[in-house]
């Protein structure tokens, strides 16, 4: 079965870039089946959708209206991971981050464990 | 952006009986072309991912207990548990993604009474 693997620092400094990757296995991340995303849940917003990328003939990438600014995803087929880069962190960024498997026939159905990320000096 | 506002936020409900949790979206989520609304409902519970429970705002994802169900159209959805079991509780969202960004709903917590 599907199974997502979030890796990355806990602990990033104030203006500093954020940086996680989500390993994929039973899937791949070049599929035209699905769409990887990243999402992240904190006391404060809730349940935040960040961005996605997906192929479909070519590579889409979208991104949240809160993030579009600072954020990058990238897809690296070699090793059938993306990634999440989100630049100048705030405390605002402290979240649990989850990369998720959209699934074109409806829903994100595949979660990974989710990794807690803090930002503080 | 589509703004998902769920009520209530929270909700207690005795073992056995009915939990009904709303959600509204700022403008429709039906897409006319293929009748089909693009709202999803997944239940999160304490130190756990979350889970998807209904897609296309009434099919259940395999596995998932037939005593929840989703209903609705337009801008107007439920979720409904038909019996609450003690491991139902747990906070659920409903999400749009008719439109990027997607978003989802504040969250509604679900206890026992």
């Amino acid at each position: 079965q599907v199974q997502l693997r979030e890796s990355g620092p806990g602990l990033v400094r104030p203006s500093q870039t954020l940086s996680l990757t989500c390993s994929i296995s039973g899937d791949s991340v070049s599929t035209n089946s699905a769409a990887w995303n990243w999402i992240r849940h904190s006391p404060s917003r809730g349940l935040e959708w960040l961005g996605r990328t997906y192929y479909r003939s070519k590579r889409y990438n979208d991104y949240g209206t809160s993030v579009k600014s600072r954020i990058s995803i990238n897809p690296d087929t070699s090793r059938n991971q993306f990634s999440l880069q989100l630049t100048s962190a705030t405390p605002e960024d402290t979240g649990v981050y989850y990369c998720v498997r959209y699934n074109w026939n409806g829903g994100f159905d595949c979660w990974g464990q989710g990794t807690l990320v803090t930002v503080s000096s | 952006d589509i703004v998902m506002t769920q009520s209530p936020d929270s909700l207690a409900v005795s073992l056995g009986e009915r939990a009904t949790i709303n959600c509204k979206s700022s403008q429709s989520i039906l897409y006319n072309s293929n009748k089909k609304n693009y709202l999803s409902w997944y239940q999160q519970k304490p130190g756990q991912s979350p889970k998807l429970l209904i897609y296309w705002a009434s099919i259940r994802e395999s596995g998932v207990p037939d005593r929840f169900s989703g209903g609705g159209s337009g801008t107007d959805f439920t979720l409904t548990i038909s019996s609450l079991q003690a491991e139902d509780v747990a906070v659920y969202y409903c999400h749009q993604y008719y439109d990027t960004p997607w978003t989802f709903g504040q969250g509604t917590k679900v206890e026992i009474k």
